[in-house]
This record gives structure tokens, C-alpha cells and sequence, in this order.
């Protein structure tokens, strides 16, 4: 079972745009995590915002979390080419200490 | 270089077949995971093992099996019963201290 829906599926922006995507889930969690793929790699670890936080940054990356909507948002801030990918939400719960992946968000950044 | 490393990189099959797929991470970490990824869609948990010598199954555990018979290895069969086995296959692995997950470059395997 996917928990974690993201929203959109895809999304075609220019470079120096911002990029905005939303994941939205259904049971409680202990933390969310954004997770990055290029085309045909591994996925790879960008930000954990615990239930108890409400936004946090990295570096062109913001996340906020509503727990009482249940939902994230990740905001890339001045998209670069190289920011090309898809994007994952993944929830988890401390029971069983496993993460349930969304569908994720495939971002095109065009030069 | 310390990382998590999936072999081979493509796999071809022919229906009928049982092939294994194989994890290996130098990261000293207990927990270690196996994902199928089919295109277009986000990742399904097949099994997983928070310990040597421990596994519990995913959600789509049915036609696969696991062993965790040292640390650093975590191999995953596709057996014949797996009626579509064509996807991409993600290892991962956790260290004790974190929530994250540190992933391999995947398994594309393909049943011909």
C-alpha cells in the first residue's frame, strides 16, 4: 500500500523557477522523508522533517509538514537543469521501522 | 569507498526461472531493505531485515525470497511463482542510529 500520494505527477519548469510538490498521507507518522531519483538510479536520502516540525531548509530545499492536514510540501527554490528527477515522499512509522513510498513527482527543469 | 553496491546492473530471464539478485553494503548497518520500483510509480516494499538471521515480509512479498545470512548481504530470489517479475529492483540499507535509508543503483531485470 502506497501512504504517501504526491502531487503533481509531473511538472515542467524553466530554469530559476521554483518547483513545488505535495505529498498528503493517511495515517499517523513519526517522521517524513524526501527522497531524489535520477532516471534509472537509486534513490537518494534529501531531507527528514520529524512530526514534530513544522518547516525545515537545506541548502535550495524547504519542506513543511502539517500533521493536522497530513501533508508535506518540498519547494525547490532556483531550479537548476541538474534538478531534473523524480521526487518521493516516503512516511515512517515507528512500528516496524520501514518507510511507505508515494508515487512521486517527476520534475523537468528546461535550460 | 564505503556504499551499497546491487549486481548485475541488468538481468534477462526466461519465464520459468528462478534468479537471485544480489545486495552487499560496507556500511556496518543492521537493517537492510529490498524494493520493487515499476515505471512510472514509487517503491513497494518486498521483504526486509533488521538483523542477521531475521527477515520479515513487505507488501509484496508473495513469489520472492530473502536470507540474511551475514551483515553485509542481503540476497533477493525471484522465484518462478512471481507471475511479473519484469521491474526495477532497489536494496537499501539503515544504520541504527537514523531513520534514513542509503539506496543501491537498482537491478532492472527482464523476463523474456
Amino acid at each position: 500500500s502506497q501512504q504517501g500520494e504526491e502531487d503533481p505527477q509531473a511538472l515542467s519548469i524553466q530554469e530559476g523557477e521554483n518547483a513545488t510538490m505535495n505529498c498528503s498521507y493517511k495515517t499517523s507518522i513519526n517522521n517524513l522523508q524526501w527522497y531524489r531519483q535520477n532516471s534509472g538510479r537509486g534513490l537518494v536520502h534529501l531531507i527528514l522533517i520529524r512530526s514534530n516540525e513544522r518547516e525545515k531548509h537545506s541548502g535550495r530545499l524547504r519542506v513543511t509538514l502539517d500533521t493536522s492536514k497530513k501533508s508535506s510540501s518540498l519547494l525547490i527554490t532556483a531550479s537548476r537543469a541538474a534538478d531534473t528527477a523524480s521526487y518521493f515522499c516516503a512516511t515512517h512509522k515507528a512500528a516496524g521501522n520501514k518507510l511507505t513510498f508515494g508515487g512521486g513527482t517527476r520534475v523537468l527543469v528546461k535550460p | 569507498d564505503g556504499g551499497i553496491t546491487q549486481s548485475p546492473k541488468y538481468l534477462f530471464r526466461k519465464e520459468g526461472q528462478n534468479v537471485t539478485l544480489s545486495c552487499e553494503q560496507n556500511l556496518n548497518h543492521d537493517a537492510m531493505y529490498w524494493y520493487r520500483q515499476d515505471p512510472g510509480q514509487g517503491l513497494r516494499l518486498i521483504y526486509y531485515s533488521q538483523i542477521v538471521n531475521d527477515f520479515q515480509k513487505g507488501d509484496i512479498a508473495e513469489g520472492y525470497s530473502v536470507s540474511r545470512e551475514k551483515k553485509e548481504s542481503f540476497p533477493l530470489t525471484v522465484t518462478s511463482a512471481q507471475k511479473n517479475p519484469t521491474a526495477f529492483y532497489l536494496c537499501a540499507s539503515r544504520g541504527a542510529a537514523t531513520d534514513t535509508q542509503y539506496f543501491g543503483p537498482g537491478t532492472r531485470l527482464t523476463v523474456l
